[in-house]
């Protein structure tokens, strides 16, 4: 069964620091890890899916890192926004085929001005 | 492009109702997924329709049913409402080009149901 964890719950940062956060998943039961951002009262953004080893991803002050060996993936924000404030979510296929993402429960990311 | 649109916004139901739940997916998608999102906890997977046909489901009781039309919209039904069944339905939708896994899922605004 693959469970998906994230840490921290919360983070309160500046603007201007770059954050990071984790995210992690038991390595023997993996086939793709995606990535979302959700604010508040809007839809989930998807950010990233990735799949390989190894794998960067990018897009705009955000990247993604993902170990599969070790079950991890890291989030990256430099340089943080007020309008980076959102919840990422993290969330795995723990199989080939059954069109289920296992959600973490999420880092809420607050960017004080 | 439009993206993923749910109806209605808010729904309030009193226990032993029905509710309906309706998705429309981005255009040219024909996979749609449906997540319960309860208070407190994480997104929970329930079902997954492609091509009108039911894929998978979730962890969940047969109270909990759906269907996906020709237009691969997609209906989400609750019978015998439970008040533990106020949540925030997440309805998302997938090209279904491309290998389940790494298969971007992109959702809607959600669809709160609160069952009195």
């Amino acid at each position: 069964i693959l469970n998906v964890e994230q840490s921290p719950q919360s983070l309160h940062v500046q603007e201007g620091d770059s954050t990071n956060f984790t995210c992690s998943f038991p390595s023997s039961n993996f086939y793709a890890l995606h990535w979302y951002r959700w604010e508040t009262a809007k839809s989930p953004e998807a950010l990233f899916v990735m799949t390989l080893n190894g794998d960067e991803k990018k897009k705009g002050r955000i990247s993604a890192t993902l170990n599969t060996k070790e079950g991890y993936s890291y989030l990256y924000i430099k340089g943080s926004q007020p309008e980076d404030s959102a919840t990422y979510l993290c969330a795995g296929h723990g199989s080939s085929n059954t069109g289920k993402l296992i959600f973490g429960q999420g880092t809420t990311l607050q960017v004080k001005p | 492009e439009a993206g993923v649109t749910q109806s209605p916004t808010h729904l309030i139901k009193t226990r032993g109702q029905q509710a309906t739940l309706r998705c429309s997916p981005i255009s040219g998608h024909t996979s749609v997924y449906w997540y319960q999102q309860a208070l407190g906890l994480g997104l929970q997977f329930l079902l997954w329709y492609d091509e009108g046909e039911e894929r998978n489901r979730g962890n969940f009781p047969p109270r909990f049913s759906g269907r996906q039309f020709p237009n691969y919209s997609s209906e989400l039904n609750v019978n015998a409402l439970e008040l533990e069944d106020s949540a925030l339905y997440l309805c998302a939708s997938s090209s279904g080009l491309v290998v389940p896994p790494g298969d971007t899922q992109y959702f809607g605004p959600g669809t709160r149901l609160t069952v009195l």
